[in-house]
């Protein structure tokens, strides 16, 4: 069974704060790692992404960092904000010019508290 | 540009009957994929198009089937509805850049 596993389920953080997101996966075939976030009522929204050839990936307050040879990798949202408070996805997939078949992690409830 | 266009947002179907959901693409976008989403199974990939041929499946019965027509739009069909089919269905679309999927946000199934 190829798995995603996803820590922790839920997640509160103070506004200001740092949230962490891991992640762990199985397949060594996977060479695509992107992250979603979820609102209520809506669809996963593309947050960020990562190849396992590099091992940190930065856009404005989210950074991926990626650890190869642990098979693990992690979401940190910098200066966390209440409108951060959603649900987060990790995913991994192999990706063959642009076709997908993303596994994904079980999500992490993240809410932030003013 | 217009995102994922899912129709309908929701459904109410009675166990044993079929529905159809459909998805209209991002333009220019010719990958069309298909997940089911439940509070305890999390997302799962059930299938993806391309060029109205199916690329990939996942582990779903063969009550759980779609189709893509020649505008990339894709529908997807589920039979003999049981109470677990209740979930939300997301289509997300892709072009061939290796930028991710933009997902739908989805149709709504009640099985009662």
């Amino acid at each position: 069974q190829q798995q995603v596993k996803q820590s922790p389920q839920s997640l509160i953080v103070q506004k200001g704060g740092i949230s962490i997101i891991n992640c762990a996966y199985e397949n060594t075939a996977f060479d695509y790692f992107p992250w979603y976030q979820q609102f209520p009522g809506k669809g996963p929204a593309l947050l960020i992404a990562i190849r396992p050839d590099v091992s940190e990936k930065k856009e404005g307050r989210f950074t991926i960092s990626f650890n190869k040879s642990a098979k693990q990798f992690s979401l940190h949202i910098m200066d966390s904000q209440p409108g951060d408070s959603a649900t987060y996805f990790c995913a991994a997939s192999k990706d063959r010019a642009g076709s997908y078949q993303l596994t994904f992690g079980k999500g992490t409830k993240l809410s932030v508290i003013p | 540009k217009a995102g994922v266009t899912q129709t309908p947002r929701y459904l109410i179907k009675t166990r044993g009957q079929q529905v159809t959901l459909s998805c209209s693409p991002i333009s220019g976008h010719r990958s069309v994929s298909w997940y089911q989403q439940t509070p305890g199974q999390g997302l799962q990939f059930l299938f993806e198009y391309f060029s109205e041929t199916q690329r990939n499946k996942g582990n779903f019965p063969g009550r759980f089937s779609g189709r893509q027509f020649s505008n990339s739009r894709s529908e997807m069909n589920v039979s003999t509805l049981e109470l677990g089919d209740s979930a939300l269905y997301l289509c997300a679309s892709s072009s061939l850049q290796g930028k991710g999927y933009t997902f739908g946000s989805g149709t709504r199934l009640t099985v009662v």
